[in-house]
């Protein structure tokens, strides 16, 4: 079935630890693809995303994200992260095979222990 | 378990007719509603949010309303849709604002 997975549910890290969190999508086609972010008692929000070009994507608040498109893969990265990243994680995916539905992740939990 | 329903899937509309899409929520009580709005070339925008029964906030003015006549029920209209209405639009729920977000499955609208 098609889907969009997020293999990491809940990850714990130091703070200035690097951070790497997993998204896989098995859409076929051109896909464009979202990473958003829900800080504790906020809204969600757009931390980054893919459309075409560079597939080394830069985000806001220092992360990144890297479009593979061999592995179907679209993982989101910070070098070094803050307690003030302790949030919900979400990877979403919209792909013109699917009739531009939008499929999100089941969201990753990032708490960051200072 | 928790399950979120949305419908209709897809939609086409003309410009001018009036629009109702449905999000109901199961198994879980007094959930926090929200209508997402993905528009070509953007993220999602919050475009509604519920905390109660008749309790709706609007986060961008616009031609669109929402309502929540149930606990677990809430509905985003129009009385005149207009061809910028056209999008993804998603409902989502979660238990309080420190928790997890679920989505539903959305509806690609297109106005013509």
């Amino acid at each position: 079935a098609q889907s969009v997975s997020q293999h990491n549910h809940h990850v714990i890290l130091s703070e200035a630890a690097s951070l790497e969190l997993g998204c896989n999508y098995s859409y076929g086609g051109t896909v464009n693809l979202f990473w958003y972010v829900q800080y504790p008692g906020q809204h969600l929000q757009l931390l980054l995303k893919y459309f075409s070009g560079d597939p080394l994507v830069k985000g806001i608040k220092g992360f990144e994200a890297e479009f593979i498109k061999s592995k179907f893969s679209f993982n989101l990265r910070k070098p070094s992260v803050q307690w003030s990243d302790t949030a919900e994680y979400f990877c979403a995916v919209n792909s013109e095979n699917t009739g531009n539905q939008f499929y999100f992740g089941t969201g990753t939990s990032l708490t960051v222990i200072p | 378990s928790q399950t979120i329903h949305q419908w209709p899937a897809t939609l086409v509309q003309p410009v001018g007719s009036p629009l109702s899409l449905e999000c109901t929520v199961e198994g879980t009580s007094n959930p926090n509603l929200y209508w997402y709005r993905q528009a070509a070339g953007r993220g999602l925008q919050l475009l509604f949010y519920s905390i109660g029964i008749g309790q709706i906030s609007s986060e961008v003015p616009q031609n669109l309303s929402a309502s929540r006549p149930q606990d677990r029920q809430f509905i985003l209209s129009s009385k005149k849709l207009l061809l910028s209405d056209s999008g993804f639009y998603l409902c989502a729920w979660r238990r309080s604002l420190n928790e997890k977000l679920f989505f539903g499955s959305g509806t690609q609208l297109s106005v013509l």
